[in-house]
């Protein structure tokens, strides 16, 4: 059964820092994953997708890899600002009903 | 751009009441899917379906059923609404790999 662990599940740092949130899966017979943005009581706001024959995304200041093999992914946050505050939530699809499997999230902090 | 809307932001209902949670995406689009999303358990799956009048049990159904007789509308029910209910839900649709999902709504069960 394919579990998605985030690790750490809170991070503050101050503004302009670059940062990584983790994630990981335990089965690598993935289709792909995708990196979300929650922002409080909120919907989640789709950020990255990566198809499992691809090694990494990016849009803007955001940075996603994958590392299928070791059931890995990372989110890379450029030059942090506060408006980056939010939950980021990873998830795994592994058949093609398009069905995901969330991790439990990192909720990031940007102080100004 | 995809739009994904859900009738209500919140509710408040009684133990024991029938609870609709409607949702509705603009694009035609053939998957869609309701979670529940609880402090320290994350995102669960309750039901998805992938055509009219089709639906798949996800991880977690029990005490809820769907409704799907148009392609644009997935709807939610509740049989008789427990406190254990009590969550934020969110509906999604799925549309080139990609998940969109509406705003939630935050549902409280007394």
């Amino acid at each position: 059964k394919q579990e998605v662990t985030q690790i750490p599940a809170a991070l503050s740092v101050p503004e302009g820092e670059n940062l990584v949130l983790n994630c990981s899966f335990t089965d690598s017979a993935i289709y792909n994953l995708q990196w979300f943005r929650q922002d409080p009581g909120k919907g989640l706001t789709s950020l990255l997708l990566i198809q499992s024959s691809q090694r990494e995304q990016t849009s803007g200041r955001l940075n996603a890899s994958l590392d299928k093999s070791s059931g890995r992914s990372t989110l890379y946050i450029a030059a942090s600002q506060p408006g980056d505050s939010a939950t980021y939530l990873c998830a795994v699809r592994s058949g093609n009903t398009g069905k995901l499997i969330f991790g439990q999230g990192t909720t990031l902090q940007v102080k100004p | 751009d995809v739009k994904v809307t859900q009738s209500s932001r919140y509710l408040v209902k009684r133990t024991g009441e029938k609870v609709f949670l409607e949702c509705v995406q603009d694009m035609d689009h053939e998957n869609m899917f309701w979670y529940r999303q609880d402090p320290g358990l994350g995102l669960r799956l309750i039901y998805f379906s992938y055509d009219v009048k089709m639906k798949e049990k996800g991880d977690i159904p029990e005490g809820y059923s769907v409704s799907r007789e148009k392609k644009e509308r997935f709807s939610l029910i509740l049989e008789s609404a427990s406190t254990n209910q009590t969550s934020m839900y969110l509906c999604a649709t799925w549309v080139g790999g990609t998940q969109y999902f509406g705003p939630g709504t935050r549902l409280l069960v007394l």
